[in-house]
């Protein structure tokens, strides 16, 4: 079964309004987890690296203030798209690695649609 | 600057096939390299992991090899399967930051 969980699955919004979605880890710990962003026939893009107790750090050209990310345990980071935009549809996935083995767990992925 | 390039971008093979795809990075200091296979719609999922000192690993029809002084890997698919059709991304990990890049991903399509 998935160690990484995703939520929402998919989610379908209005312009300008705000969309959460978490990451947990299931059965293990993880101090770091990641957010990418996915367009359609690409590659996993790095969004930012949200770190449990402490500020994310965020990719170059990614906006802190519009992808707010919240890592308020060990088990559990979200990603809010504030006033979304239908620029901001994409494919969301979250991975998280394990402590101590390093394994990197990705989540299913959120699918974003912003009308 | 770390790249991870992958070739080819894509590729149509006929199902019971062997394929064979390509990662070359620059990435330095080198920690590992992860293989992922990642469906339409979903989420990656782990093949193989390969560090440093690896030169081949298996994962039941999923074979992958590594060339460390080249700075080259390679994803060998046996016998191809009609479910093997997805994206094959590369992932290399820096040793200090854990940093990860990523390849651009090959999409492979198995067809009868």
């Amino acid at each position: 079964g998935a160690v990484v969980s995703q939520h929402p699955s998919w989610v379908i919004c209005k312009s300008g309004t705000s969309v959460k979605i978490e990451c947990r880890s299931l059965d293990f710990q993880a101090t770091t987890m990641f957010w990418y962003r996915q367009f359609p026939k690409q590659s996993l893009m790095l969004m930012a690296t949200s770190n449990e107790g402490s500020k994310a750090t965020y990719e170059q050209g990614v906006e802190k203030d519009k992808f707010l990310i919240n890592h308020a345990s060990l088990t559990l980071s979200t990603l809010t798209v504030t006033s979304a935009h239908p620029e901001d549809s994409s494919f969301y996935i979250c991975s998280a690695p394990r402590v101590y083995t390093g394994e990197l767990f990705f989540g299913e992925g959120s699918r974003l649609t912003v009308l | 600057k770390n790249q991870v390039e992958q070739s080819p971008q894509s590729l149509i093979i006929l199902e019971g096939k062997n394929c064979t795809l390509q990662c070359n990075y620059t990435v330095s200091p080198f920690s590992n390299l992860r293989w992922y296979k990642q469906d339409t719609g979903r989420g990656p999922v782990s093949l193989t992991i390969m560090t440093f000192s690896e030169n081949t690993k298996s994962n039941g029809r999923y074979t992958a090899t590594l060339d460390a002084d080249t700075k080259q890997s390679s994803l060998h698919i046996t016998a191809s399967q009609l479910s093997d059709s997805a994206s094959y991304i590369c992932v290399v990990t820096t040793g200090t930051a854990s940093k990860l890049t990523f390849g651009t991903g090959t999409r492979l399509q198995v067809t009868l």
